[in-house]
């Protein structure tokens, strides 16, 4: 079946320094890829999201890359800061109802 | 706006009680809408999904089942908990090829 892998499960990164999360998906029908980060207790909120006719996208601090020929894409997130600290989930989405996530990566970010 | 809510936040319930969460979406008509459960330190876990009034998609084989009574109102029950439903349980809504809007989760303790 159809699935994402998130690499790595934890990142521990110095303040100030980039962070960089990949993931890989299966289904070559997906063509939307949301990026979740999740903090403690709460739901995940979408922080980023790039459709499949697009290579990269940037907001602010954070960039998502895409190669759609490999099925790979990227978070990127650059001068990071102690609230980025949290768990944040990679996904891909086809035409159908369900939407696939990776499994997750626990980023740290050490003062 | 479209707004999705959950309730209860958090409970606490025996082994072999029955258990009842509710997800009710505004904003939005004829809603695709999810159960996710993620255990601690995890990632999520697709349980259910729904595409209209009536119709139920079970990812996961498991002593849970879910209902939707109507356009906007999603319900996860079980009729005996098992220590192994402690979880997180989040709803979700989403429309077609697009991001996935979280509720605020229920954290379920099943002692």
């Amino acid at each position: 079946g159809e699935n994402v892998e998130q690499h790595p499960s934890t990142l521990s990164v110095q303040e100030g320094d980039s962070a960089v999360i990949k993931c890989t998906y299966s289904d070559s029908a997906s063509n939307y890829f949301p990026w979740y980060k999740q903090e403690l207790g709460k739901g995940p909120q979408l922080i980023i999201d790039i459709r499949s006719n697009v290579g990269e996208k940037k907001d602010q601090r954070i960039a998502v890359t895409l190669n759609k020929t490999a099925k790979h894409f990227s978070l990127h997130i650059t001068e990071t800061q102690p609230e980025d600290s949290a768990v944040y989930f990679c996904a891909a989405v086809s035409s159908a109802s369900k939407i696939i996530f990776g499994s997750g990566t626990r980023l740290s970010i050490r003062p | 706006s479209q707004t999705i809510h959950q309730w209860p936040a958090t409970l606490v319930q025996p082994v072999g009680s029955p258990l009842s969460l509710e997800c009710t979406v505004e904003g939005t008509s004829n809603p695709n809408l999810y159960w996710y459960r993620q255990a601690a330190g995890r990632g999520l876990q697709l349980l259910f999904y729904s595409v209209g009034i009536g119709q139920i998609s079970s990812e996961v084989p498991q002593n849970l089942s879910a209902s939707r009574p109507q356009d906007r109102q999603f319900i996860l029950s079980s009729k005996k908990l098992l220590l192994s439903d402690s979880g997180f349980y989040l709803c979700a809504w989403r429309p077609p090829g697009s991001r996935e809007y979280f509720g605020p989760g229920t954290r379920l303790t099943v002692t």
